[in-house]
């Protein structure tokens, strides 16, 4: 049982397109929500992370939105490139557990040419 | 500095045989996590450490084992490996909230 929703599975966007990738939760003792990047056959590296308190939090091209009333996040990656196409997980992590963080499925983006 | 390196890069194993998976981290972490990751479900907790000498169970921990002897070093042991246990295992470390993963070892059982 996941406890945190990621959608959609995969999608495809133009060269400078905005590809948006959305998240939900049902858990109200998350306090921290990082999204992480992976290229194929490589570990995914922290990308860009908000708490709770925040509705956005933007660092270059990428976008985090987050919606506490709702359950919901979402990362935007704006002016999308090529280089962008990897996988994205989204996830959440539970007050006082000792750093356990609970993934999304994953979101698989093509950015094409 | 290194990060998170992780020792063998690719394995494969016969049903019912034995490995061990090295992590090793070069940041001073406190804590340590082993992850499983198959398609479409995610990154999978399996085992973590929140200091040197101390293991939890994750939400997969069924069929592994680990070890923290060394603050800088985490095992992963499969004792008796099932095809079910094919899967590509990410470590991670962590001082606070982000944490940082290795390259990964992709294992498959026949």
């Amino acid at each position: 049982q996941q406890q945190v929703k990621q959608s959609p599975q995969s999608l495809i966007v133009q060269k400078g397109g905005i590809p948006i990738i959305n998240c939900a939760y049902e858990n109200t003792a998350f306090d921290y929500f990082p999204w992480y990047q992976q290229f194929p056959g490589k570990g995914p590296a922290l990308l860009i992370a908000i708490r709770p308190d925040v509705s956005e939090k933007k660092e270059g091209r990428f976008t985090i939105s987050f919606n506490k009333s709702a359950k919901q996040f979402s990362l935007h990656i704006m002016d999308s490139q090529p280089g962008d196409s990897a996988t994205y997980f989204c996830a959440a992590r539970l007050t006082d557990s000792w750093g356990k963080l609970q993934f999304g499925a994953g979101t698989q983006v093509v950015v094409t040419p | 500095n290194a990060g998170v390196t992780q020792t063998p890069k690719f394995r494969v194993l016969k049903t019912g045989q034995s490995m061990t998976l090295l992590c090793a981290q070069d940041m001073n972490h406190e804590y340590m996590y082993w992850y499983r990751q198959d398609p479409g479900m995610g990154l999978r907790l399996i085992h973590y450490s929140v200091g040197e000498g101390t293991t939890a169970k994750g939400e997969v921990p069924d069929g592994y084992n680990v070890s923290r002897l060394k603050k800088q070093n985490f095992l992963l042991g499969l004792e008796s490996a099932a095809p079910s246990q094919t899967s590509v295992y990410f470590c991670a470390s962590s001082y606070s909230r982000a944490q940082y993963f290795g390259p990964g070892t992709r294992l498959t059982v026949l």
